[in-house]
């Protein structure tokens, strides 16, 4: 089945730093890699995804970039705040299946 | 975006009773969903899919038994915690699957037993 390393495990930034997390996938099927945002005590909320067939998506100050033939992916966030601290998750699924989640980054961005 | 709920949204019960956590899709309907459990300070960990009319599958480690889940309808599953211990607390989220790969969460349940 699918297996999802995610690196680092925690990470501190000065408020309007970037911050760069990045995940490995095993299974070469997965097509979907979202990114969510959990906040203390609160459900996931999904901040970006992208799919295999794309290299690239960015919204505003958050992007994702996808290597299908590394099978890694990565969040960046450029000019960090302070609302920016929580736990990030990366995650990986195909078609009709459950997301398979990293172990999360603990993001803190100290101004 | 689609609305998942989730009741109760925390519960404290004593070791050895069981505790339903109900998971509803507000303005959807959907054939599959799943049950993930999160520990504190973890990630989120898969327990099962659930296709409605069909039994759960599971994942390897949780117990049906002790974990039982119903998928009656498109828009209602349980999850029947049994005979529930201290090690089961726990924080529940459901999700439902629409469309393709898009999954919708419920707030959670956070499960205490004493």
């Amino acid at each position: 089945g699918e297996n999802v390393e995610q690196h680092p495990s925690t990470l501190s930034v000065q408020e309007g730093d970037s911050a760069v997390i990045k995940c490995t996938y095993s299974d070469s099927a997965s097509n979907y890699f979202p990114w969510y945002k959990q906040e203390l005590g609160k459900r996931p909320q999904l901040i970006i995804d992208i799919r295999s067939n794309v290299g690239e998506k960015k919204d505003q100050r958050i992007a994702v970039t996808l290597n299908k033939t590394a099978k890694h992916f990565s969040l960046h966030i450029t000019e960090t705040q302070p609302e920016d601290s929580a736990v990030y998750f990366c995650a990986a699924t195909q078609a009709g299946t459950a997301l398979i989640f990293g172990k999360g980054t603990t993001l803190s961005v100290s101004s | 975006g689609a609305v998942v709920s989730q009741h109760p949204s925390w519960v404290i019960c004593k070791s050895g009773t069981s505790v339903k956590i109900e998971c509803r899709s507000l303005d959807f309907q959907a054939t599959t969903m799943f049950w993930y459990r999160q520990f504190p300070k973890q990630s989120l960990m898969l327990m099962a899919t659930s296709n409605e009319g069909s039994k759960a599958t599971y994942e390897q480690g949780v117990e049906k038994d002790k974990f039982l889940i119903n998928h009656a309808s498109l828009t209602l599953s349980t999850l029947t915690v049994t005979s529930a211990h201290p090690e089961d607390s726990s924080f529940y989220i459901c999700t439902y699957l629409a469309g393709v790969n898009e999954q919708f969460f419920g707030p959670g349940t956070r499960l205490t037993v004493l």
